[in-house]
């Protein structure tokens, strides 16, 4: 069963379009992390969002956390080549430690 | 600092053949963890550490054995080898409260079991 469930699974834009990734859960979260991921490389950290309602911008990057703490998106204002890569949520649960749940991801592609 | 180094890089693997994936961080965290991810599937734990001396299973432990001698180390072994076990191994590590940074990543080892 996967907890966390990302859209779309694929995206394809150009470079100064907007797009937004979705992440959505039936479970609540005690904290939500996005992670970008480049090939042959580990994810990197982003972002952590820990309250609901919260809203957290990185540049370009805006990250929303869910009311109820049970979702969460990413906008990319103008993306650039750059920006590429797969974009995965994790999301930890209450009384789990620090245990990550991670999402389906979205890969995104952006060209000149 | 290096962060979480994993080796090796790539291997290959044959059907019942064991081996050893290493990992080892430089940050003092106290947390270390492994995940494989299979394409289009995310990233699934197989074992974690919460310290020295302490492992727990994860999401998919079955076919693999950890151990935690050090606050440094985590490696994690492969008994019997099976095509079912072909994917990309990531270590990771952090502290225990994670807005103190989440998790750091090693580059992973892709392992293919012919």
């Amino acid at each position: 069963t996967q907890l966390l469930e990302q859209s779309p699974q694929f995206l394809s834009i150009q470079e100064g379009e907007n797009l937004t990734v979705y992440c959505n859960s039936s479970s609540v979260f005690s904290s939500l992390q996005w992670y970008r991921q480049e090939p042959g490389e580990g994810p990197v950290l982003l972002v952590t969002v820990v309250t609901g309602g919260e809203v957290k911008k990185l540049k370009r990057l805006t990250f929303q956390f869910g009311d109820a703490r049970k979702d969460s998106s990413l906008h990319i204002t103008a993306a650039q080549p750059g920006d590429t890569g797969l974009y995965l949520c994790a999301g930890a649960r209450t009384g789990t430690a620090s245990k990550l749940t991670f999402g389906t991801g979205t890969r995104l592609q952006v060209t000149l | 600092n290096a962060g979480v180094t994993q080796t090796p890089k790539f291997r290959i693997l044959k059907i019942g053949q064991s081996m050893t994936l290493q990992c080892t961080q430089d940050m003092n965290h106290n947390y270390m963890y492994w995940y494989r991810q299979d394409p289009g599937m995310g990233l699934k734990l197989i074992y974690y550490s919460v310290g020295a001396g302490i492992t727990d299973k994860g999401e998919v432990p079955n076919g693999y054995n950890v151990s935690r001698s050090t606050t440094e180390d985590f490696p994690l072994r492969l008994e019997l080898a099976a095509p079912s076990q072909t994917s990309v191994y990531f270590c990771a590590s952090s502290f225990p409260h994670l807005g103190a940074g989440g998790y750091t990543f090693g580059s992973g080892t892709r392992l293919t079991v012919v």
